[in-house]
């Protein structure tokens, strides 16, 4: 029933570790997103992807790579994990390229 | 300066009373505006979508865009303890323009 999930919720791993977060949406909507919040609540836009096609990719390491397998999916996986890759990673989707977007449950990844 | 500021709080409030969250931002080319709740542990969730200038009233929400002063407020009416979270104003150009939020005000309603 959940418009948007993501799996795993909670995600604790290793410096230097490669990890991967995998994102669904049941909305039928074309565009989705990947966001990082930080300690301080601050959400920012990592990538974008319309219809399977990636139209935002902010500034962020190429150790962070997403992958949409197609339009319902949108995965990220990040290599080399880092400290400063602590953080709460929010999928969300939209319908189309209209702004209202849906975001899942987040997914608290910590790095030791 | 950051393209969205948001007090981060926290503020305070007794139940009952009217809630004024606001929000300032530079981007002159914004013209759609939302904000977001956000309880702890969980993922944003929308509260309101605008377009432009103007109100929009839902329920006990109401949100207001002053695109000449570039600020929009939400006013929270009859507040409840479950209004208590962070509140997240955003705003975008449109298109395939970013969605850039503010650092989210913590509000707590106390019984």
């Amino acid at each position: 029933d959940t418009a948007v999930s993501q799996t795993p919720k909670y995600l604790v791993t290793q410096m230097g570790n490669d990890k991967s977060i995998k994102c669904e949406q049941n909305l039928g909507h074309d565009t989705m997103y990947w966001y990082k919040q930080d300690s301080k609540k601050f959400l920012k836009i990592m990538f974008s992807y319309n219809n399977k096609e990636l139209i935002i990719n902010e500034t962020v390491p190429n150790r962070f790579s997403p992958k949409s397998p197609d339009k319902a999916h949108l995965n990220l996986h990040i290599n080399s994990l880092e400290l400063g890759d602590s953080a709460v990673y929010f999928c969300a989707s939209s319908p189309g390229l209209v702004n209202e977007q849906f975001f899942g449950p987040g997914t608290r990844l910590t790095v030791l | 300066q950051k393209e969205v500021e948001q007090d981060p709080g926290p503020l305070s409030v007794p139940e009952g009373a009217i809630v004024s969250l606001n929000c300032t931002y530079s981007n002159s080319a914004f013209q759609y505006f939302m904000w977001y709740r956000q309880y702890s542990r969980k993922g944003p969730e929308l509260l309101m979508y605008t377009y432009s200038s103007g109100n929009k009233e839902d329920g006990r929400f109401t949100a207001q865009v002053d695109k000449s002063s570039k600020y929009i407020s939400l006013f929270i009416r009859d507040s409840q303890p479950s209004d208590s979270a962070t509140y997240l104003c955003a705003m975008s150009a449109g298109g395939a323009q970013k969605l850039v939020f503010g650092q989210g005000t913590r509000l707590t309603i106390n019984p």
